[in-house]
């Protein structure tokens, strides 16, 4: 089964830091490009980050950019977030997606996880 | 203020057919492909169509998408109380060097 499986959110402190995790199983992970997508409570859907295959390629928001960064570990079938400097504006659900296998493009968010919260708060 | 600009909702009675906009500029839609997300309440985001007007395997052929310049349109047909969930459009916005969202737009089926 196509998997993709969260972990590392939780409450952290303005300021602070956290690194998630995505595991990946079921397809060839380095194959496909990966990316980050977040949701703010109530709040519709914001791309935060891409990763070419081969992290040759990496895109961020201007939102995080130069806080976050992404990474994969194709030999772990994992792709990473670290998060620095963490604002309250940062809490949201924290999602990796896939593209979908015959997309002509990046873009076409086919496997989703179950994503992973992140609250920023004092 | 999302790059993307979709109606905040659309709603429209069970069997009848809606359409959700998405408007966006040259340096995204209009030089880019289009996806669809369906978002139920509590659950992930699910694609219903990418590179414009194609459906991954197990979406039914009642969801649709289309593309004209720089705006995007999803059709659904057929509507069930099922249905009713957010809709998101994305795609790559070259001048940004980043993909988009639009805002959403939720679907009520009367």
């Amino acid at each position: 089964e196509v998997q993709l499986v969260e972990s590392g959110g939780g409450l952290v402190e303005p300021g602070g830091s956290l690194r998630l995790s995505c595991a990946a199983s079921g397809f060839t992970f380095s194959s496909f490009s990966m990316n980050w997508v977040r949701q703010a409570p109530g709040k519709g859907l914001e791309w935060v980050s891409s990763i070419s295959s081969s992290s040759t390629y990496i895109y961020y928001a201007d939102s995080v950019k130069g806080r976050f960064t992404i990474s994969r570990d194709n030999a772990k079938n994992s792709l990473y977030l670290q998060m620095n400097t963490l604002r309250a504006e940062d809490t949201a659900v924290y999602y990796c997606a896939r593209p979908h296998i015959s997309a002509a493009t990046g873009d076409a968010f086919h496997i989703w996880g179950q994503g992973t919260m992140v609250t920023v708060s004092s | 203020q999302s790059v993307l600009t979709q109606p905040p909702s659309v709603s429209a009675a069970p069997g009848q057919k809606v359409t959700i906009s998405c408007s966006g500029s040259s340096s995204n839609i209009g030089n880019n492909y289009v996806s669809w997300f369906q978002q139920l309440p509590g659950t992930a985001p699910k694609l219903l169509i990418y590179d414009n007007n194609k459906r991954p395997s197990g979406i039914p052929e009642r969801f649709s998408g289309s593309k004209s310049g720089t705006s995007a349109t999803l059709g659904i047909t057929g509507l069930q109380t099922g249905d009713e969930a957010d809709y998101y459009c994305g795609t790559w916005d070259g001048s940004l060097s980043g993909r988009v969202f639009g805002g959403g737009t939720k679907l009520t089926v009367l």
